[in-house]
């Protein structure tokens, strides 16, 4: 069945540092894949997506790019801020034999951005 | 700018008691979805629903789940008798079409089972 793996957190950094969040994924065929952000108090939030292989999403600064090839697609923001702080969940879309399609979670990474 | 909306935030219920958590999709999605997440884990698919049945169901939405979708607006969760286990923040997420369109998601009920 499909899977998704992201790092463990919580993933502590200073502002403007570099970020990185690792995901894997497992999917039978040509998975959709997401980054969705959850502010402290909010919903999941779309932060960018991308639905074919070297695809790259990129949003408010974050980009992931799909890599078939090692089944990644690895969060990135060049330079953070303290209003990034939140947990990061990365998934994927893949479509049944049904033709219907659901999210596939991983199991979140907490960000925290000290000033 | 639309959005999904979920009522209540927060409810505290006793085991073995009914729950119905109530979400109101975008006016204009065809697609419904619940998610769960238990505290520390993954974010889990319940089920999703098109066309005013059931679309596809996880392993988890076993007979004590049922969905509804009683007007034009509202799209209900009910659990029957409550376990333990039960208490999570659950999501509902709806969206206007299948493969890659986005899902939007409401801001979640957490349910506290005593």
């Amino acid at each position: 069945g499909n899977s998704v793996t992201q790092m463990e957190g919580p993933v502590t950094l200073s502002e403007e540092a570099f970020l990185t969040i690792n995901c894997t994924y497992t999917a039978t065929g040509y998975p959709s894949l997401f980054w969705y952000v959850q502010y402290p108090g909010e919903g999941l939030q779309l932060l960018l997506k991308a639905t074919k292989a070297d695809d790259k999403g990129s949003n408010k600064g974050f980009e992931a790019t799909y890599r078939k090839e090692t089944t990644s697609f690895h969060l990135e923001k060049g330079s953070v801020q303290v209003s990034d702080s939140a947990v990061y969940f990365c998934a994927l879309s893949d479509r049944f034999p049904s033709g219907y399609s659901t999210l596939t979670f991983g199991k979140g990474t907490m960000l925290l951005v000290s000033p | 700018e639309p959005e999904v909306t979920q009522t209540p935030s927060h409810q505290v219920t006793q085991m073995g008691q009914e729950v119905i958590l109530r979400c109101v999709p975008i006016s204009n999605h065809l697609y419904f979805y619940w998610y769960r997440q238990i505290l520390g884990q993954k974010v889990e698919f319940l089920v999703s629903f098109y066309n005013n049945e059931i679309s596809e169901k996880s392993e988890i939405f076993d007979d004590q789940f049922s969905v509804e979708r009683p007007d034009g607006s509202n799209f209900t969760l009910k659990i029957r008798s409550t376990k333990l286990e039960d208490s999570a923040m659950y999501f509902c997420a709806s969206r206007t079409g299948t493969g890659g369109s986005e899902a939007f998601f409401g801001q979640g009920t957490r349910l506290t089972v005593v």
